[in-house]
């Protein structure tokens, strides 16, 4: 059964701490992103990387950054969180070209920054 | 990034009625994808639409791929309890190399029994 793992569904961290978000997809796919999913704003592209140690931004990637040193393994770092970045952490990953393949969704990750 | 206007936020409908909803956009694009998200759970992909004017069913649930490449509908059929949750759209524009799509912003569906 194909899958993306998030490696938390629930973590709860201080103001300031340095927050490291995991995510694995076992389906040797190039690209894998990162969303944030917040009530009313749907879905927004922090950071998405379409091969190993390459990195795009997305939409809002300010507070966050993101390392891909293997091609299965795609992590979001919070340098410093604060509490606007208490939200669902969503992760992705898709083929590398090809229309209409769409994404492989994990479970998420709820943070809460306190 | 691109702006995909989904309609309508929220519903509250009774078990065993229709349910339509869409998604617009201000320029085309080459796929549309339905995905429902599911309480605490991620999205999940429901209905891929490749071609303009395309109308596919998956069960109870049947999406289209608008004429004009800039819209999409998707509609449920004698909805269940168990289709509550939140219902996303996604196109990729034309021209996309890394297979990037852009979501709506969704639609929460609430089924009283």
């Amino acid at each position: 059964d194909v899958k993306v793992t998030q490696s938390s569904r629930y973590l709860v961290k201080r103001t300031g701490e340095k927050v490291f978000l995991e995510c694995v997809q076992d389906m040797d796919h190039e690209n894998m992103f990162w969303y944030r999913q917040d009530p009313g704003l749907g879905l927004r592209l922090i950071y998405f990387s379409y091969d190993v140690k390459m990195k795009e931004k997305g939409d809002i990637p300010e507070g966050y950054s993101v390392s891909r040193e293997k091609k299965e393994r795609f992590s979001l770092i919070l340098e410093s969180a604060s509490t606007n970045q208490t939200s669902m952490y969503l992760c992705a990953s898709s083929p590398h070209t090809g229309s209409g393949y769409g994404y492989t969704f994990g479970s998420g990750t709820r943070l809460t920054v306190v | 990034g691109q702006q995909l206007n989904q309609s309508p936020q929220s519903m509250f409908i009774q078990e065993g009625e229709d349910v339509s909803m869409n998604c617009t956009s201000s320029s085309i694009f080459n796929t549309w994808l339905w995905y429902k998200q599911d309480p605490g759970e991620g999205p999940v992909l429901l209905i891929a639409l490749y071609k303009a004017g395309e109308l596919t069913s998956n069960g109870r649930l049947t999406a289209q791929f608008g004429i004009t490449r800039k819209d999409s509908f998707l509609n449920i059929s004698a909805s269940i309890p168990s289709d509550v949750g939140i219902y996303f759209c996604a196109g990729q524009p034309p021209g996309y190399n890394f297979n990037k799509f852009y979501f709506g912003s969704g639609t929460k569906l609430n089924v009283k029994p």
